[in-house]
C-alpha cells in the first residue's frame, strides 16, 4: 500500500529557518498536504500543493515537490516558538482531492527562544 | 460559526464495554472520516462516509463501528472486539471537489481502565 515518511524530530532556534522533508510512494498522488497539530488539539491544514507545481510559497511557508525523486519539504522562514508543533505531511490516496488522506508518522517541531 | 464537533474531550472506558464517539458537522459536507492517532504512528483511517446510509472501511477498521443516518452526523462505535482502544481519535469532513480541505475537529481522548 501507500506510504509517507518523515524524520520525527526537529529542533531549531528561533528566528532560524525550518525545513521539514517527506517521502511518498504514491505515484498517483495528485495533491500533498501539509497539516500542523498543537498539543491535545485537532489537525490544521497549514497548506497543500498540487501535483503539477514544484513549489508553492504562502508568506513565510514553502513548499517544494520533487516529483521525481517523490520528495517534499516545508520551509518555515523566521520561525517562532509558537511554532512548536507536530507537523504532518499527507497525501490524498489513490490520486483522489479530498479527505481520504494517507498520513506521515509527523515530525515534532521544536523551537527554542 | 461553521466547523466539526467532537464529544466528549476526554472518555474512559472499562474494558469490555462499548462506546460512542461523536461527530456533528455543519459545514454541509458530503464525507466525513475518522482517524486514529497513536504516538509516533500518524493517522490512520478507521472509517469513512461519502454519502448517507453508506460508508466503507478503512485501514484499521476491526473493533470499530460507524453509522450515517444523517449528513451532519458520524458516531463511532469502540466494540469490546477492539483489542488496543486507547487512542487519540479524530472526525473530519470534506466535500468531494478538486482540491477540496479536509477540517478536523479536536478530537477525543480514548482511555480504557
Amino acid at each position: 500500500g501507500e506510504d509517507v515518511e518523515q524524520s520525527l524530530f526537529l529542533s531549531v532556534r528561533e528566528g532560524d529557518s525550518s525545513v521539514i522533508n517527506c517521502t511518498y510512494t504514491d505515484s498517483s498522488s495528485t495533491y500533498l498536504y501539509w497539516y500542523k497539530q498543537e498539543p491535545g488539539a485537532g489537525l490544521q491544514l497549514l497548506t497543500y500543493i498540487f501535483s503539477n507545481m514544484d513549489m508553492k510559497q504562502d508568506q513565510r511557508l514553502t513548499v517544494l515537490l520533487n516529483k521525481k525523486d517523490k520528495h517534499l519539504s516545508l520551509r518555515i522562514a523566521d520561525t517562532q516558538t509558537g511554532d512548536s508543533a507536530i507537523y504532518f505531511c499527507a497525501d490524498a490516496a489513490g490520486g483522489t482531492s479530498y479527505g481520504k488522506l494517507t498520513f506521515g508518522q509527523g515530525t515534532i517541531l521544536t523551537v527554542h527562544p | 460559526d461553521g466547523g466539526i464537533t467532537q464529544s466528549p474531550k476526554y472518555l474512559f472506558r472499562k474494558e469490555g464495554q462499548n462506546v460512542t464517539l461523536s461527530c456533528e458537522q455543519n459545514l454541509n459536507h458530503d464525507a466525513m472520516y475518522w482517524y486514529r492517532q497513536d504516538p509516533g504512528q500518524g493517522l490512520r483511517l478507521i472509517y469513512y462516509s461519502q454519502i448517507v446510509n453508506d460508508f466503507q472501511k478503512g485501514d484499521i477498521a476491526e473493533g470499530y463501528s460507524v453509522s450515517r443516518e444523517k449528513k451532519e452526523s458520524f458516531p463511532l462505535t469502540v466494540t469490546s472486539a477492539q483489542k488496543n482502544p486507547t487512542a487519540f481519535y479524530l472526525c473530519a469532513s470534506s466535500g468531494l471537489g478538486t482540491g477540496t480541505e479536509a477540517f478536523f475537529g479536536q478530537g477525543t481522548r480514548l482511555t480504557v481502565v
